[in-house]
């Protein structure tokens, strides 16, 4: 089955880039769409078709996908960022639908 | 507003069965692909099962198929989840989401608030 891995947790200072990358075989021809959670919430999705922004998310969440990585940067991080990320891809070779194991963002 | 509501978590013994339900509102279950997730205590998200426009397709998880099911009912503008054989594996908050389209299983665009469902003895 296919399998989508990120880093477990990123740390960041206020006001820098953070960068969560979701790596998976050959996912650059996948569609990857990213969901944030924060803390006794619902997820939600941020990013989807590799780029897409959802509707009322801001311009400093950015998606790329390419080769084996697919990659979500936000900048300007802010503290109301702080949230588990979840990368997730439809594997057509099984039929399912993947999700990556997650990756907590702590702001500094 | 489009919104979805869980509905139907509980405590159930091994073994046992429940069914959830997730409620619709602002759009029809006829226009969208819908999905269910999990989350167990402390663990991140575990697709479920998912059912495409018109329940062309229904999908499931190696980990729950044969055990559970999904549905729906148009009319009421409900989603179903038909949980059987349950396992203290199955311990986790349900979610019900909408599909962004018709006819593929992601993205989730819409997410309920989930539902708790509790297998012990």
């Amino acid at each position: 089955s296919y399998v989508l891995t990120q880093p477990p947790s990123v740390s960041v200072a206020p006001g820098k880039a953070a960068v969560i990358t979701c790596e998976g075989n050959n996912i650059g021809v996948k569609s990857v769409h990213w969901y944030q959670q924060k803390p006794g919430q619902a997820p939600i999705l941020v990013i989807y078709y590799d780029s897409d922004r959802a509707s009322g998310i801001p311009e400093r969440y950015l998606g790329s996908n390419s080769g084996n990585t697919a990659t979500l940067t936000i900048s300007r991080v802010e503290a109301g960022d702080e949230a588990d990320y979840y990368c997730q891809v439809w594997d057509s070779g099984s039929d399912h639908v993947v999700f990556g194991g997650g990756t907590k963002l702590t702001v500094l | 507003e489009v919104q979805v509501v869980e509905s139907g978590g509980g405590l159930v013994q091994p073994g046992g069965s429940l069914r959830l339900s997730c409620a619709v509102s602002g759009f029809s279950l006829s226009d969208y692909a819908m999905t269910w997730v999990r989350q167990a205590p402390g663990k991140g998200l575990e697709w479920v099962s998912g059912i495409s426009g018109y329940g062309a397709g229904i999908y499931y998880a190696d980990s729950v198929k044969g055990r559970f099911t999904i549905s729906s009912d148009t009319s009421k503008g409900t989603l179903y989840l038909q949980m059987n054989r349950l396992r203290a594996e199955d311990t986790a908050v349900y979610y019900c989401s909408k599909n962004r389209v018709l006819w593929e299983m992601n993205p989730m665009d819409v997410w309920g608030q989930g539902t708790t469902v509790t297998v012990s003895s």
